[in-house]
């Protein structure tokens, strides 16, 4: 597609619940990142897909948050049970290159727990 | 310490004038600078990339970055209603991942 495209774009779930998010990247975009941007709040790292294999994922504030990207293009973010701390906005941004050069970001997915 | 500080604002200017935004970063061996625009409810857009010390001209945006202070600014001239927007600075870390500064919200006053 033309730009990164994220769903849904807004997502409200009761405390306790499962939600997935999806980001599909850039055509051909080597590398994937989830981000959580709180209000107010700069965006914060999450995840760091090259391909399909997950290279870093040290931003994940727990193990409730799950994202895999099986064949290297569409990502999904899980997260369970969800927490009140965890709304937010989640950025997908992916990057042509591995190492270098701009991140083009989606719309990104609101997430409000209630 | 965050990877990325920035002035904390929000920045109000009048119409016509310069805007001027600063961002320093912790990591010595960051080696690409950038900077992005986020409306209210939007997403973040690349405005500005800097690689080398010195200063970058692009329109009314001019960018300056000093890697022995670990310092990038932006200047934003001829301020106008549009350019209203919080501004984040982004830094790379580890050689793939971008590090965000809180971001300076700018209020160009018509």
């Amino acid at each position: 597609g033309a730009g990164v495209s994220q769903s849904p774009r807004y997502k409200v779930a009761k405390r306790g619940q499962d939600v997935a998010l999806r980001c599909d990247p850039i055509s051909g975009h080597v590398s994937l990142f989830w981000y959580q941007q709180a209000l107010g709040q700069g965006p914060e790292f999450l995840t760091y897909f090259q391909n399909e294999a997950q290279l870093d994922k040290s931003g994940l504030p727990s193990d409730r948050f799950f994202a895999e990207r099986p064949e290297g293009s569409v990502s999904t973010l899980k997260i369970q049970r969800t927490q009140q701390e965890d709304s937010a906005v989640y950025l997908c941004a992916s990057r042509g290159l591995a190492n270098t050069g701009e991140l083009f970001f989606g719309e990104g997915s609101r997430l409000t727990v209630l | 310490q965050k990877e990325v500080e920035q002035n904390s604002g929000p920045l109000s200017v009048p119409e016509g004038a310069i805007a001027s935004l600063n961002c320093t970063y912790s990591d010595r061996v960051s080696q690409s600078f950038f900077w992005y625009r986020q409306y209210s409810g939007k997403s973040p857009e690349l405005i500005m990339s800097i690689y080398s010390n010195g200063d970058k001209e692009d329109g009314r945006f001019t960018a300056q970055l000093n890697k022995a202070s670990q310092y990038v600014s932006l200047l934003i001239r001829d301020s106008q209603p549009s350019d209203s927007a919080t501004y984040l600075c982004a830094v790379d870390v580890n050689d793939y991942k971008l590090s965000f500064g809180a971001g300076t919200t700018v209020t160009v006053r018509a």
